[in-house]
């Protein structure tokens, strides 16, 4: 089965940069998209389709692929941003929906 | 949207529950619904999808089997139906409904928690 593989954490001070990778095989042939998770609450698109954002996603939210990782990156980090991110694919061998292992976002 | 889970419960190991999803605010039945759950303190994983038309249904490997993920168009109602329930098992869990091209997950419930525990 197809494995997405993200680090367990991230940390960047508030007005930085944070960028979140997503590792697979071959995932530049593959939809990814994003979700953020703040506690107790479900989870929330923020990215599809590597990067198109819903309506009320900040502009600072936005998604690109390079080789085997796709990267989130959150610019002018907020407080707010603190989180869990997820990315997701669709594993077109199976028709299954593949989730990576998240990543805590934490803002310093 | 809207989207509300209920069902879940504490349930003994081996036994059943049946989750309901009710769906409003937009043309459930034109959308492709999943399942996906999350034990606590962990990452999320999915479940089931059914097709807008029931007609297509997809199993993770580890509820295969065991779950059946089914729609009733007329009532905007997305179902799960557990059976053989674990310990593993115990999570909250998620409907989605998914959007667009792509295969994401555009709208999510709250989440309702299956406790399987003797």
């Amino acid at each position: 089965s197809y494995v997405l593989t993200q680090p367990p954490s991230v940390s960047v001070a508030p007005g930085q940069t944070a960028r979140i990778t997503c590792g697979g095989n071959n995932i530049g042939s593959k939809s990814v998209h994003w979700y953020q998770q703040k506690p107790g609450q479900a989870p929330v698109l923020v990215v599809y389709n590597e990067n198109d954002r819903p309506s009320g996603i900040p502009e600072r939210f936005s998604g690109s692929i390079s080789g085997n990782t796709a990267t989130l990156t959150i610019s002018r980090v907020e407080a707010g941003d603190e989180a869990d991110y997820y990315c997701q694919v669709w594993d077109i061998s199976t028709d299954h929906r593949v989730f990576g292992g998240g990543t805590k976002v934490t803002v310093l | 949207v809207q989207l509300v889970e209920s069902g879940g419960g504490v349930v003994q190991p081996g036994r059943s529950l049946r989750l309901s999803c009710a769906a409003s605010e937009f043309t459930f039945s034109t959308y492709p619904m999943h399942w996906v759950r999350q034990t606590p303190g962990k990452g999320l994983e999915w479940v089931a999808v059914v097709s807008s038309d029931a007609g297509n249904k997809y199993y993770a490997d580890s509820v295969k089997g065991r779950f059946t993920i089914s729609r009733d168009n007329s009532k905007n109602t997305l179902y799960l139906q557990l059976t053989s329930l674990r310990p593993e098992d115990t999570a909250v869990y998620y409907c989605a409904a998914e959007g667009g091209t792509g295969y994401y997950l555009e709208y999510w419930g709250q989440g309702t928690l299956v406790t399987v525990s003797s």
